[in-house]
């Protein structure tokens, strides 16, 4: 299998921009997770899905995040408009089932994302 | 509701000695203990996990960790530490709904 899967690898943009992360979970997984790591606040859930559906986005920071999953495959995470303080490492991870507690999620390779 | 702190955010050993991260938990639950090694420029990977069934838990390229409920502890050791071993390790805590993980803790190997 080809593991989770996230595009860009890399984005730069200016304040102010529209950013659009994109994400394939692995193939058969029915959790999907987006998390931002930062050297300040280490790594952070924004939010989980379970069968295409958002189960707890408490974790997003405000209103100019959002999170999509329109089918079992593909995941994205907007800002808009980006800051500078939104510059960090975007994660997805998925997880075979219904999210539990002893769940192993399997992890993307990150985007790292430069607001200016 | 649960934390959990890792204690030292850099650690440094020699190759060939004895590798110690330490990890303590709070959970108002019976937890779920994980270790995940993070390598530059990739996503994090499962080292190992606690269930509840053995307190010693075995896992990838030679660590290992026990569960101490009395100390609330989750400490991750490796015998003889490898040049291959350095990375950031994440000790995480499932109990209620949410997956909680720790701040990290570097690790760098000294030749």
């Amino acid at each position: 299998d080809a593991g989770v899967i996230q595009s860009p690898r890399h984005e730069v943009t200016e304040m102010g921009q529209e950013v659009t992360l994109r994400c394939k979970p692995i193939s058969g997984h029915n959790s999907l997770f987006w998390y931002r790591q930062t050297m300040m606040r280490g790594l952070e859930l924004l939010i989980y899905f379970n069968n295409n559906v958002p189960i707890d986005d408490s974790g997003m920071p405000e209103d100019r995040f959002s999170a999509k999953m329109p089918n079992a495959s593909f995941s994205t995470l907007k800002i808009q408009p980006s800051e500078p303080r939104d510059s960090a490492v975007y994660f997805c991870a998925s997880s075979p089932s219904y999210f539990g507690k002893s769940e192993t999620q399997y992890f993307g390779p990150g985007t790292r994302l430069l607001v200016l | 509701a649960q934390s959990v702190t890792q204690l030292g955010s850099h650690v440094s050993v020699s190759e060939g000695a004895l590798v110690l991260l330490r990890c303590n938990y709070s959970s108002s639950v019976p937890p779920y203990l994980f270790w995940y090694v993070q390598y530059p420029n990739q996503g994090l990977q499962l080292l190992l996990k606690y269930t509840s069934a053995a307190t010693l838990v075995k896992g990838i390229n030679g660590f290992e960790a026990e569960f101490k409920k009395s100390e609330t502890s989750f400490h991750l050791t490796k015998p003889s530490a490898h040049m291959s071993d350095a990375a950031e390790y994440f000790c995480a805590v499932s109990g209620d709904d949410k997956i909680i993980f720790g701040k990290g803790t570097r690790l760098h190997i000294l030749p």
